[in-house]
């Protein structure tokens, strides 16, 4: 069975530019996960996806963060403008539906990707 | 609020030896779900072990396993016998209604095992 498949691994960029992830989740997971992981903290959760609707965005920066995941598959987070703080590894995550499946389901992550901004 | 707090930063244990990683929780909710991850330094976060709260008996998954006291809170990860490989961060995390079954994770623990 494929994992959770992330691109870029790494990407460097200058403050206020701009950068797109994109994430391949394991086949038949309903629910896709967006996290940040700074340096030597825990993963924080930035968007989690039920199929294609949002369940949770509570703690996404709403002025630079967007993230979509289209026909419930795929799913990209965007950063525009970025700023020296989201320097980070952005982890993808998926999941069978945590709703319905009970708390049990546990999460499948990516290899993350590293992001610097100088 | 729900929260995860991991006391440890760092820890030492001899190769062959066991430890114990230790996770406080807090959650109004009475259903609840406990779990542990490890994080190599490859960067990609492994599940290791599950507990639900209303679980009677302390799961167990191999050389891991969760000492859940529901009373206190806590949801310890004990690791026996210790290999070199085990050296990684471990991160307690939950799951619960409150949160919209969001997860929340602790700060960590880096583990090395010495040989």
């Amino acid at each position: 069975e494929a994992g959770v498949a992330q691109s870029p691994r790494y990407k460097i960029i200058e403050k206020r530019q701009s950068v797109a992830f994109w994430c391949n989740p394991i086949s038949g997971h309903a629910t896709l996960y967006w996290y940040q992981q700074i340096l030597g903290q825990g993963p924080k959760l930035l968007i989690q996806f039920q199929n294609n609707g949002v369940v949770d965005d509570s703690q996404l920066p709403k002025d630079r963060f967007s993230a979509e995941r289209l026909k419930g598959v795929d799913s990209t987070l965007k950063i525009q403008p970025a700023k020296l703080e989201d320097s980070a590894v952005y982890l993808c995550a998926s999941s069978l539906d945590s709703r319905t499946g009970g708390m049990g389901n546990e999460q499948f992550f990516g290899p993350g990707t590293r992001l610097t901004v100088l | 609020a729900q929260k995860i707090t991991q006391t440890q930063p760092g820890m030492f244990v001899q190769e062959k030896e066991a430890v114990t990683l230790d996770c406080t929780y807090d959650t109004s909710d009475q259903s609840y779900g406990l779990f542990w991850y490890k994080q190599p330094s490859s960067g990609e976060m492994i599940f290791l072990i599950y507990q639900g709260s209303y679980d009677e008996q302390n799961a167990t998954e191999g050389r891991y396993s969760l000492n859940f006291q529901k009373a206190r809170k806590s949801a310890n990860l004990v690791i026996s016998a210790s290999q070199l490989g085990d050296s990684a961060m471990y991160f307690c995390a939950m799951r619960g209604f409150t949160g919209g079954f969001k997860t929340i994770f602790g700060a960590g623990t880096r583990l090395f095992v010495k040989a």
